[in-house]
């Protein structure tokens, strides 16, 4: 299968706290994870990823792990601020040359 | 740095009708892809080229036709628009089919009256 499964779909925070969205996949051959930050009315954009041969990344506030033996990945915002609302992707390639995308989770963080 | 270009921006059509959506690209990557976003929701996969002259079918490809023309190149045809559909299409490009970060345009928002 090449479903990407993410939740939740929707996650409300208060300012200055952290968030977190889990991804799971089905492709074992899946070996490059990708997450898209999408703004209202613009395209998506990556904001960071991670490959199958590392277990953590961290980048300016935002923490990816990956679990190969269970096909978990996860995004964590630390320190959440209002211009982090927006829509939130994850995605899966590597497994046949497809792209495929998590359903998205609707971040609001609210002041 | 480089820039996918979508056109049209906007599309309204009729029910039944064939239309086309154009996508180009100027960083010389290899793969193309076309995404449908409904409103608030993911994005699902239409078709996808690998290479030039290459053509793959997404999980949403029952409906639309693709075109590779060249390598900068992809467009995306709508066969026959259902009437009250609504939806962002999406171009995106990668340098190689399996680095998966990928490069999206403005979309082409698609309305069907």
């Amino acid at each position: 299968g090449e479903q990407v499964e993410q939740l939740p779909s929707i996650l409300r925070v208060q300012e200055g706290s952290s968030a977190s969205i889990n991804c799971t996949y089905e492709n074992s051959a899946s070996n490059y994870f990708p997450w898209y930050k999408q703004e209202p009315g613009e395209n998506p954009k990556l904001i960071i990823d991670i490959r199958s041969n590392m277990e953590r990344k961290q980048t300016q506030g935002l923490i990816v792990l990956l679990d190969k033996k269970a096909k978990r990945f996860s995004l964590h915002i630390t320190d959440t601020q209002p211009g982090d609302s927006a829509m939130y992707f994850c995605a899966a390639s590597g497994g046949g040359y497809k792209v495929v995308f998590g359903s998205g989770t609707r971040l609001l963080v609210s002041p | 740095g480089g820039i996918i270009t979508q056109t049209p921006k906007f599309l309204i059509g009729q029910e039944g009708q064939k239309l086309t959506l154009k996508c180009q690209q100027n960083f010389n990557h290899d793969t193309m892809y076309w995404y449908r976003q409904d409103s608030g929701k993911g994005l699902r996969l239409i078709y996808y080229s690998i290479t030039e002259n290459d053509l793959q079918k997404g999980d949403l490809s029952e409906g639309y036709d693709a075109s590779r023309e060249k390598k900068s190149s992809f467009s995306l045809t709508v066969t026959s628009a259902q009437k009250n559909e609504m939806a962002v299409f999406l171009c995106a490009s990668s340098i190689r089919a399996n680095t998966g970060q990928l490069y999206f345009g403005e979309g082409s928002k698609l309305t069907v009256l």
